[in-house]
């Protein structure tokens, strides 16, 4: 399945955080989604074989990679306190965008 | 005004309740409708999939689409206690991006 690290994590504002998830073996797409408390996901971006091919309505200080071993990362720099959110990782290969599978997420806090 | 709106809920009924979630949309250029539901600290996961106006059912549960008043439901028979979830509502535009409703927690009482 997919997996995301780590399962929680607590930063001050203005600081730099790397998420991480582990996508399902041979998923070549993975989508990164933050979810504020009792809201629904919101697409931040899309990676497909290492290059972003989609953005939501996300500032550039929101930037991703994705690497050839089935691993990627969600990047926030200058952290903001609205920045406090779940961040769901998503990975499908081909098809459509309601083949993919989600993460448990990370728990990001922003004091 | 939200593309997807979808009532926060929370829904408490019994157990062995009909529920019907609903939720409203002004894209008209969603074209894929999915029903997802989502369990505390865990990632959503799929529920339903229609892409036309009409009714699909599996199991316990039917998902209803009408396109032309831009609104759509989720119907579950038979409500379990293991039914209590965040149920989100999401829908697909041509650029194949997921737009997501704000999702209805829903509570089932034994």
């Amino acid at each position: 399945g997919v997996t995301q690290s780590p399962t929680h994590l607590i930063k001050t504002r203005g600081q730099q955080v790397t998420l991480r998830c582990s996508s399902q073996s041979g998923h070549n797409t993975v989508s990164w989604y933050q979810q504020a408390l009792g809201q629904g996901p919101q697409f931040i971006f899309q990676y497909y074989r290492e290059e972003e091919n989609g953005r939501g309505n996300f500032p550039p200080r929101f930037s991703g990679l994705q690497f050839p071993n089935d691993s990627s990362e969600l990047n926030v720099n200058a952290l903001e306190l609205d920045d406090s959110a779940l961040y769901l990782c998503a990975s499908r290969s081909g098809g459509g965008a309601d083949t993919q599978y989600f993460g448990p997420g990370t728990r990001l806090t922003v004091l | 005004q939200k593309e997807v709106e979808q009532d926060p809920g929370p829904l408490s009924v019994p157990e062995g309740a009909i529920v019907s979630l609903n939720c409203t949309y002004s894209n008209s250029a969603f074209q894929y409708f999915m029903w997802y539901r989502q369990y505390s600290r865990k990632g959503p996961e799929l529920l339903m999939y229609t892409y036309s106006s009409g009714n699909k059912e599996d199991g316990r549960f039917t998902a209803q689409v009408d396109k032309s008043s831009k609104y759509i439901s989720l119907f579950i028979r038979d409500s379990q206690p293991s039914d209590s979830a965040t149920y989100l509502c999401a829908m697909i535009n041509a650029g194949n991006m997921l737009t997501f409703g704000g999702g209805t927690r829903l509570m089932v009482k034994p």
